[in-house]
C-alpha cells in the first residue's frame, strides 16, 4: 500500500519563474494539504483540498495556488518565485476531517 | 493566534538515558496534538496523536502526555538508541485541517 508520494524529490528554479509540485495521497484518502517548511522551522499550513474545493487556507499569498483532481491527487502552483520561496514542501493526505494526517518526503524547491 | 514552542531547540545525550522533550502551546482550544519525527531531508513520521479529551498515549518506548489547561505537551523517550536521533516535531490542531507546529528539537544519541 503507497503513502503519499510527492513529485519532483528536488527542484530548482530562479526568481519570477513558475512552479508546480505534485502530491498522490495514500490510497483511501481524499483530503490533501500542503505545508511549508522552511530551513530549520517547523511546517506552515498553506490549504487543503477536499471535493475538489480548496477548504482552508493558511497565511499565504494568492501566488500560492492549488488543484484537487478527481482522483484525489492535488497540484500546488507558485507564480512570481521569490527567493523565499525556498523550502521543503511537504504534502498530507487524510481519510476525513477528523483522521490523522499522513505525510510525504516533501519536494525541495530552491530557488536562484 | 496560537503560538507552539518547543524545548530546547537540540539536545544531545548518551545512550541508554531517558530523555524528556517539551512543547507548549498558547491557545488551549485544540482538537488534538501530535509529535512527529523527521530525519533530515525527509518527511514527518506520526509518533502519537492525542485527542483533546485524552491525558497521555503511549508507543513502544514513547509517551507522550497532554495538560490542556496549562497548553503543555511532553514526550518521554526510555532508553534512547542511536536510532532515535532526529528532529521531532510537536503540532497542535484546532480542527484537524489547520496544525501550528514548533520549530521541533533535534535530538541527537550519542553511541
Amino acid at each position: 500500500d503507497a503513502g503519499v508520494t510527492q513529485s519532483p524529490t528536488h527542484l530548482i528554479k530562479t526568481r519570477g519563474q513558475q512552479v508546480t509540485l505534485r502530491c498522490s495521497p495514500k490510497s483511501g484518502h481524499d483530503t490533501v494539504s500542503w505545508y511549508q517548511q522552511a530551513l530549520g522551522q517547523g511546517p506552515q499550513f498553506i490549504f487543503q483540498y477536499y471535493e475538489e474545493e480548496e477548504r482552508q487556507r493558511g497565511n499565504f499569498p494568492d501566488r500560492f495556488s492549488g488543484h484537487q483532481f478527481p482522483n484525489y491527487s492535488s497540484e500546488l502552483n507558485v507564480n512570481a518565485l521569490l527567493l523565499g520561496d525556498s523550502a521543503l514542501y511537504l504534502c498530507a493526505s487524510s481519510s476525513g476531517f477528523w483522521q490523522p494526517q499522513h505525510f510525504g518526503d516533501g519536494t525541495r524547491l530552491s530557488i536562484l | 493566534k496560537q503560538e507552539v514552542t518547543q524545548i530546547p531547540a537540540a539536545l544531545s545525550v548518551p545512550e541508554g538515558e531517558n530523555l524528556v522533550l517539551n512543547c507548549s502551546f498558547t491557545d488551549s482550544a485544540i482538537y488534538n496534538l501530535q509529535w512527529f519525527r523527521q530525519d533530515p531531508g525527509k518527511g514527518l513520521t506520526s509518533l502519537l496523536l492525542i485527542q483533546s479529551s485524552q491525558r497521555e498515549q503511549t508507543s513502544g518506548r514513547l509517551n507522550a502526555s497532554l495538560d490542556k489547561s496549562s497548553g503543555r505537551s511532553t514526550l518521554y523517550i526510555a532508553a534512547s538508541q542511536p536510532g532515535d536521533s532526529a528532529t521531532y516535531l510537536c503540532a497542535v490542531s484546532p480542527n484537524n485541517n489547520d496544525m501550528r507546529f514548533g520549530a521541533g528539537t533535534r535530538l541527537t544519541v550519542k553511541p
